[in-house]
């Protein structure tokens, strides 16, 4: 089964705090995502990487930023959350980008900024 | 402009029954098509995919989805529903262009199953 963990599960927090939620895979995948879920919404890519060093913003507009040093960790970081940020966060990676056989996803980190 | 629609935002079906869950799709070519499912609290599985060829794809757990390019449909089927299909689907389509592998998902329909 898919290798893939994000940390915390559950995040609550105040506005104005600095949040970085975690996303690690074992599978030494070189593409990775980060999806926004609301109740009832599609799933909206906000970012994703091609590999180390790469980073690109996806579809939706995000606040957030990424980083990736390191092929399994890709971590996404708010600087100043917002209750506009309350959201699902899904990371996902996937073995290839020319077969595009499939995504694994994480269980994702539900955000609520209170 | 490229989207994924699934019509149904809610189903109910009965245990043992059939189900079928709809998606359509507007897109440039053909794309690759996906079903996913989400179980509360986890992540999304995949449960079958299309990239070519036979347009009656089987997957996991007994489902089935059949491609038709004349409707830009990929319905999935499950011919007899267990307890454990209570859960939210979602249809993805990527381009089969694309040289990197960008996924986008309808907004899910939600499946609860009855005794």
């Amino acid at each position: 089964e898919a290798d893939i963990y994000q940390t915390p599960r559950y995040l609550v927090i105040g506005t104005g705090k600095k949040i970085t939620l975690e996303c690690s895979q074992t599978m030494g995948h070189d593409k990775m995502y980060w999806y926004q879920q609301d109740p009832g919404m599609e799933l909206h890519l906000i970012h994703y990487s091609y590999g180390v060093n790469s980073t690109e913003k996806g579809d939706l507009s995000s606040e957030s930023t990424v980083s990736r040093i390191r092929t399994e960790h890709f971590p996404l970081t708010l600087e100043s959350a917002r209750p506009s940020h309350t959201s699902q966060y899904l990371c996902a990676s996937s073995e290839s980008t020319v077969t595009r056989e499939k995504l694994f996803f994480g269980s994702g980190t539900q955000l609520s900024v209170l | 402009a490229q989207s994924v629609t699934q019509p149904d935002i809610h189903i109910t079906v009965s245990e043992g029954a059939s189900l079928e869950l709809r998606c359509n799709y507007s897109y440039g070519a053909t794309p690759y098509l996906f079903w996913y499912v989400q179980s509360p609290g986890q992540g999304l599985q995949l449960l079958l995919k299309y990239f070519s060829g036979d347009t009656l794809v089987q997957g996991i757990k007994g489902f089935e989805a059949e491609f038709k390019r004349s409707q830009s449909s990929f319905n999935l089927r499950k011919p007899s529903v267990h307890w454990s299909d209570a859960a939210e689907y979602f249809c993805a389509v990527a381009s089969s262009t694309d040289s990197w592998g960008k996924f986008q998902f309808g907004a899910g329909t939600q499946v609860v199953v009855t005794p």
